[in-house]
């Protein structure tokens, strides 16, 4: 589980891209890119993840860097319901997941 | 999409006793994981469970826990004498056989001791 650092917070008006991002410099080789956020007290829920190809799914994009030591999340055009604390992540699936002080980011009406 | 879902979503006990919280991961996942989070703090890793054994489990995992797959499709929490700092929301996770794939949690029980 290689050390990240992200923001402590972000705001991001409505309807606008979020583009949150995170340093992962000492990910092993073989170690993929994790985001997941928690809104309020609800469950951590998954949004992506990449291991050095940008990805795109229904929620967000990640784009990783070449050398693989950060990443951004980006959601593409934000809601109130995005408002969260953002956790990004690097290390295997199935491995324990370590949730720090995050992102918190506020999307402002 | 499949989920993971987690029963019952608040429980109250009395200090001292036994509650068992319970969750139905997904069904083609084989790792399966409990994690709590206090009010207000962040979301602390217990158990992690594969091949109907623990894999890893942290400090706080300790004699008063313990966790049981008991059939093809559910996976238990127990905690033996709840202690008034066993408050806290509980969120069960699961994750499927390939290690490249992420964790998917339930909504979690919030368990209240007294």
């Amino acid at each position: 589980d290689a050390k990240t650092t992200q923001p402590t917070s972000m705001d991001c008006a409505e309807g606008r891209a979020a583009n949150l991002p995170c340093n992962h410099s000492t990910i092993s080789g073989n170690e993929y890119v994790y985001w997941y956020r928690q809104i309020h007290s609800q469950g951590p829920q998954y949004i992506i993840h990449g291991l050095k190809n940008n990805e795109t799914n229904e929620m967000a994009s990640l784009i990783i860097t070449e050398d693989r030591k950060s990443s951004t999340l980006i959601l593409p055009h934000a809601t109130l319901r995005d408002t969260a604390v953002y956790y990004c992540r690097s290390n295997f699936g199935n491995e324990k997941l370590t949730f720090g002080t995050g992102t918190r980011l506020t999307i402002i009406p | 999409e499949p989920e993971v879902t987690q029963t019952p979503s608040h429980q109250v006990t009395q200090m001292g006793q036994e509650v068992i919280l319970r969750c139905v991961p997904i069904s083609n996942h084989l790792y399966f994981y409990w994690y709590r989070q206090i009010l207000g703090q962040k979301v602390e890793f217990l158990v992690s469970f594969y091949n109907n054994e623990i894999s890893e489990k942290s400090e706080i995992f300790d004699d008063q826990f313990s966790v049981e797959r008991p059939d093809g499709s559910n996976f238990t929490l127990k905690i033996r004498s709840t202690k008034l700092e066993d408050s806290a929301m509980y969120f069960c996770a699961s994750s499927a056989i390939d290690s490249r794939k992420p964790q998917h949690f339930g909504d979690g029980t919030r368990l209240s001791i007294l």
